[in-house]
């Protein structure tokens, strides 16, 4: 079965900073790995998925993840955090034909002045 | 505004109750997915229906149901609610496939006192 881990639930980064959020994933075929974002009292936005081809993929935002099959990752990362960042992401994956996603229990990303 | 609605965006009732919340999804998407959002369990798959037929099942219990109508809206049943029952309901919409992105509605939010 597979499973999604999000290490950290709170991250906290300063304006500007690096911003770094882990996803690992246990799977036994190929997955399709997607990264969502939920800003407060809203449904889910799609960032960026990987689906097959080039490894690093980018999103909306100027956010982007790199596919490590070796280490079953997909960290999200942005150069620099701007306030608007703050909202909580999810990490998801899809595998074995089916469309149904298993989500991460997320990680509230926080930015500071 | 992902073209995904979702209607009532809040519902407050009474345990032992019956609610139902409604989904319509985004233009020429054929399948809908339920999914539940609650502080204790995360994000986690109910339901899929495709094209008005149930494709796939997750953690769903045996109080709820759903089904999809040949217009493609999609009903969400909750029954003899339990006050762990309160959560956020969303519905998401895609064509179906894997790696399709899954679009999400705003939610319902669900008060069970």
């Amino acid at each position: 079965a597979q499973s999604v881990t999000q290490l950290g639930s709170h991250v906290s980064v300063s304006e500007g900073a690096l911003v770094l959020l882990r996803c690992n994933y246990s799977s036994s075929v190929p997955p399709y790995l997607f990264w969502y974002v939920q800003y407060p009292n809203q449904g889910l936005q799609l960032l960026l998925k990987y689906t097959t081809g080039a490894t690093l993929v980018k999103g909306i935002n100027g956010f982007e993840a790199e596919f490590k099959k070796s280490e079953t990752s997909f960290h999200l990362t942005k150069p620099s955090a701007h306030m608007s960042d703050a909202a909580e992401y999810f990490c998801a994956v899809s595998e074995g034909g089916y469309s149904t996603l298993t989500f991460g229990k997320g990680t509230m990303l926080l930015v500071s002045p | 505004d992902s073209g995904v609605t979702q209607t009532p965006k809040h519902l407050i009732t009474a345990t032992g109750q019956r609610v139902t919340l409604r989904c319509s999804p985004r233009s020429g998407d054929l399948s809908v997915y339920w999914y539940q959002q609650s502080l204790d369990q995360g994000l986690q798959f109910l339901i899929q229906y495709y094209n008005g037929e149930e494709r796939a099942k997750g953690n769903i219990l045996e109080r709820f149901s759903a089904q999809q109508f040949p217009d493609l809206h999609s009903e969400l049943n909750l029954s003899s609610l339990e006050l762990g029952d309160s959560a956020l309901y969303f519905c998401a919409s895609s064509g179906g496939t894997p790696w399709e992105t899954q679009y999400f509605g705003p939610g319902t939010r669900l008060l069970v006192l």
